[in-house]
């Protein structure tokens, strides 16, 4: 079956840097997003990495291990802005998102 | 580029009433669009993926005589849920897919079914 997985809620301290890990099992692969969402909006997009390694975007930065079916987003120099959910979701052979549950971030001063 | 719009953002109906969602691409031909349910602190439950001028493919358990899928053009779909209850009380958003690898969302409709 297809799956993805991540942590449910995670806690960090302003300024500080925060990884949030996904792991995926899908039937194909074409590509892994990051979304972020705030309570009561849509998603908006953050990442997209389809080759292994690290894509760095500003603050954020996305990695990928096609091999080990596994991607992280990391969040550099907190901001309370940052509070949100971080979606995690697989492009599947047919380019079909699988989502995961999202991961609660909370930030705290 | 790739904005899509959703209207209504809020929609209050009564029971056994019929509310209507649009989604629109304003600046590229959305081929395929994808509507989403989710649920408080829940994550996007596929509901159904439309292509323009075919009928709306439908995932398993979501009943297509309830929520009406059509995408008569390239630029508009629209979600249809019909004789509304408490239970369909949830937020509704699209996505259209702009190439191969890029999907789009609408800011999405909270529906609140009284």
């Amino acid at each position: 079956g297809q799956n993805i997985d991540q942590p449910t809620e995670m806690t960090a301290t302003e300024g500080a840097i925060v990884q949030i890990n996904c792991t995926y099992q899908t039937s194909g692969f074409n590509g892994l997003f990051w979304y972020q969402q705030h309570a009561g909006e849509a998603p908006t997009f953050l990442s997209y990495n389809v080759l292994d390694g690290l894509e760095e975007k500003g603050r954020f930065s996305s990695f990928l291990s096609r091999s080990k079916g596994y991607s992280y987003l990391l969040l550099k120099e907190l901001q309370m802005k940052d509070s949100a959910s971080y979606l995690c979701a697989a492009s599947d052979s047919n380019y079909q998102l699988i989502w995961g549950a999202g991961t609660k971030l909370i930030i705290k001063p | 580029g790739a904005v899509v719009s959703q209207h209504p953002s809020r929609v209050i109906c009564k029971s056994g009433t019929s509310v209507k969602i649009e989604c629109r691409s304003l600046d590229f031909q959305a081929t395929t669009m994808f509507w989403y349910r989710q649920f408080p602190k829940k994550s996007l439950m596929l509901m159904a993926t439309s292509n323009e001028g075919s009928k709306a493919t439908y995932e398993q358990g979501v009943e297509k005589d309830k929520f009406l899928i059509n995408h008569a053009s390239l630029t508009l779909s629209t979600l249809t849920v019909t004789s509304a209850h408490p239970e369909d009380s949830s937020f509704y958003i699209c996505s259209a897919k702009y190439r191969d690898w890029g999907y789009t969302f609408g800011s999405g409709t909270r529906l609140t079914v009284v």
